[in-house]
């Protein structure tokens, strides 16, 4: 299993620009999270999916983001405007629905919007 | 209140030492509890689950108390490449949602 693919791996972006972060969960797993982290707040929960259906999404920040999972194995996270602040690195993980199992990350997109 | 909270640290310790981290959490609903390891620049990597009755892996012992709403991780006979961030977290009832604390950093001293 190749795990948890995300892309790309580093992105710069000028301020005002629009962003897509890809992430492709492993195979049969339901669920799909979004994190960001940064060293002042650690990791945070942005959204998550189930069965592709997104669950909460109380985490995304403001309006300038959204996410989709338009199948089983392929979601987005969308900045637009992108802004200085939203420089961090995001990380997608994905789970099965089993209790205990916990995640798989993937290797993360470090963002940085000047 | 965070759900989770750790000791951010830095524990700085010697090869060989013993080295243990706490986390407490605030929600008594919470169902399972994982310790991850980061390391710099790297995602998150699930160290080991924590089980009611304390279990160890190797050189590493996970334990939970859940009156007192805490787990811990004890590390042993330290080497250089424990050197990491420790995360601990915890999952709840609802949904498949998890809580990660803001991680404890252990550097491990030649």
């Amino acid at each position: 299993d190749a795990g948890v693919i995300q892309s790309p791996r580093h992105e710069v972006t000028e301020m005002g620009q629009e962003v897509t972060l890809r992430c492709k969960p492993i195979s049969g797993h339901d669920y799909l999270f979004w994190y960001r982290q940064t060293m002042m707040r650690g990791l945070e929960l942005l959204i998550y999916f189930n069965n592709n259906v997104p669950i909460d999404d109380s985490g995304m920040p403001e309006d300038r983001f959204s996410a989709k999972m338009p199948n089983a194995s392929f979601s987005t996270l969308k900045i637009q405007p992108s802004e200085p602040r939203d420089s961090a690195v995001y990380f997608c993980a994905s789970s099965t629905d089993r209790v205990g199992y916990g995640y798989t990350f993937g290797s993360g997109t470090r963002l940085t919007v000047v | 209140r965070k759900e989770v909270e750790q000791d951010p640290g830095p524990f700085n310790v010697p090869e060989g030492a013993t080295v243990a981290f706490n986390c407490t959490y605030s929600n008594s609903a919470s169902q399972s509890f994982f310790w991850y390891r980061q390391d710099c620049r790297k995602e998150p990597k699930l160290l080991m689950s924590v089980y009611s009755s304390g279990n160890e892996d190797g050189r590493f012992t996970a334990q939970l108390n859940r009156a007192s709403q805490y787990i811990s991780l004890l590390i042993r006979d330290s080497k250089l490449s424990d050197s990491a961030t420790y995360l601990c977290v915890v999952n709840l009832i609802v949904g498949n949602q998890f809580y990660f604390g803001t991680g404890t950093s252990l550097t491990v001293i030649p």
